[in-house]
């Protein structure tokens, strides 16, 4: 149980493309789902917290119009990053918890996707 | 805010011997979580302690949570090649809008050497 598909798996597009990443919650419901960004051989470093039917909340120093997030439904939320530049080439990984409010819950991650901007 | 410290960074052992990774955390925790990446994957949740001094075992790893709930430790005994990854421990934050957050400490990075 609690499986989270990410999509796709590895990203390579040109400076200025617009790239959308898909997180779903296979086999449960995902109030909440959280995006990090890891560089190599580094610890995960939280963007985001995506709660379905409301806005994200953007950790200090995320661009919200740079990495739009939409949590649109209970197993769906899809981070977008705009205008991609080489500075934006990262592995971003999403993770499921099936309570927003109970922090005991743990985090089911998807398997990330590596984003290489040419 | 708060902060998770993780040590060692790397640890390089043979195989068969012990592995020890030390969490540290600045505020005192509800919680601590531990995950395990494999290299090139993503990480999978281990375990979660609650109770001060909570010692927990999952074959040849014993997890264990301080009595002040603000430091953990992960050991392994006789590790294997399937043991590399990077250990990472993670806190929940504090305050009424976390909505679940976790703070991941740096992580230790295993290396297995058959």
């Amino acid at each position: 149980g609690a499986v989270v598909s990410q999509h796709p798996s590895r990203v390579i597009c040109k400076s200025g493309t617009s790239v959308k990443i898909e997180c779903r919650s296979l086999d449960f419901q995902a109030t909440t789902m959280f995006w990090y960004r890891q560089f190599p051989k580094k610890s995960l470093m939280l963007m985001a917290t995506s709660n379905e039917g409301s806005k994200a909340t953007y950790e200090q120093g995320v661009e919200k119009d740079k990495f739009l997030i939409n949590h649109a439904s209970l197993t769906l939320s899809t981070l977008t990053v705009t205008s991609a530049h080489p500075e934006d080439s990262s592995f971003y990984i999403c993770s499921a918890s099936s309570r927003s409010w109970y922090s005991n819950q743990p985090q089911h991650f998807g398997d990330g996707t590596r984003l290489s901007i040419l | 805010g708060q902060q998770v410290m993780q040590i060692p960074q790397y640890q390089h052992v043979q195989e068969g011997e012990d592995f020890t990774t030390y969490c540290n955390s600045s505020t005192t925790l509800s919680n601590i979580q531990w995950y395990k990446q494999r290299p090139g994957g993503h990480p999978v949740f281990l375990i979660q302690l609650v109770k001060s001094g909570e010692v927990k075992k999952q074959k040849r790893l014993t997890f264990q949570f301080g009595e002040a709930k603000k430091n953990s430790s992960l050991h392994i005994t006789a590790t294997q090649t399937t043991d590399v990854g990077t250990y990472f421990c993670a806190g929940p934050n504090a305050g009424g809008t976390s909505y679940g957050k976790l703070t991941f400490g740096q992580g230790t990075i295993l290396t297995v050497h058959p």
